[in-house]
């Protein structure tokens, strides 16, 4: 019962990296979700995929960039890293876009 | 985006009381849903509310779709210290712009005295 996997967990990289944010589900969901979390802030929605093969903005998405690979997988990648990218990444998924989405463990980012 | 306004931010309580936290929006949401987030995790599906004037319980737990769709609270009877965490509400707008967006709340943060 995995459920959504983020990887990697952890990750620090320095200002003007890139890199990939992985997540899968095994959920057979049609819909993926990709949020961060900064404190005091709740969860804000970067991008979602309402289904394989689309894809759109959420309320934050400005220096990221998602690929959906297949129906199980959604990626979120940073083209160059900025401290105010510092956050807990959250990736999730549901059946639906309208259904109870369910989480993965986070991926905790800093950048120095 | 749509705001969700949730209250309180924080409470202490002694182990056994019951509490309550609510959560609140200027617009229409079709769904409410509440999440327990413990340190270091990923928020974790508590309650479902699809329904205006549903009452769902899971266990201790009841959570309640307001009549007016812009609303919507959670209960938890007889409080124990596992029941520390992070609680967010979320929701799906009603329609328009956003609609298939997930939108959550702040959080309440709720820490239990033994």
């Amino acid at each position: 019962n995995a459920g959504v996997t983020q990887t990697p967990k952890f990750q620090v990289l320095k200002t003007g990296q890139s890199m990939t944010l992985q997540c899968a589900q095994d959920m057979n969901h049609n819909s993926m979700y990709w949020y961060r979390q900064d404190p005091g802030m709740g969860l804000r929605l970067i991008y979602y995929s309402a289904s394989e093969g689309t894809t759109d903005k959420g309320e934050v998405p400005n220096g990221y960039n998602v690929s959906r690979l297949n129906k199980r997988e959604f990626s979120l990648r940073l083209e160059s890293a900025a401290p105010s990218q510092t956050s807990v990444y959250f990736c999730a998924s549901s059946e639906w876009t309208g259904a109870e989405a369910f989480f993965g463990q986070g991926t905790r980012l800093t950048v120095v | 985006g749509q705001q969700l306004n949730q209250s309180p931010q924080s409470m202490f309580i002694q182990e056994g009381e019951d509490v309550s936290m609510n959560c609140t929006s200027s617009s229409i949401f079709n769904t409410w849903l509440w999440y327990k987030q413990d340190p270091g995790e990923g928020p974790v599906l508590l309650i479902a509310l699809y329904k205006a004037g549903e009452l769902t319980s899971n266990g201790r737990l009841t959570a309640q779709f307001g009549i007016t769709r812009k609303d919507s609270f959670l209960n938890i009877s007889a409080s124990i210290p596992s029941d520390v965490g992070i609680y967010f509400c979320a929701g799906h707008p009603y329609s328009g712009a956003g609609s298939y967006q997930l939108t959550f709340g702040k959080g309440t943060k709720l820490s239990v005295i033994p």
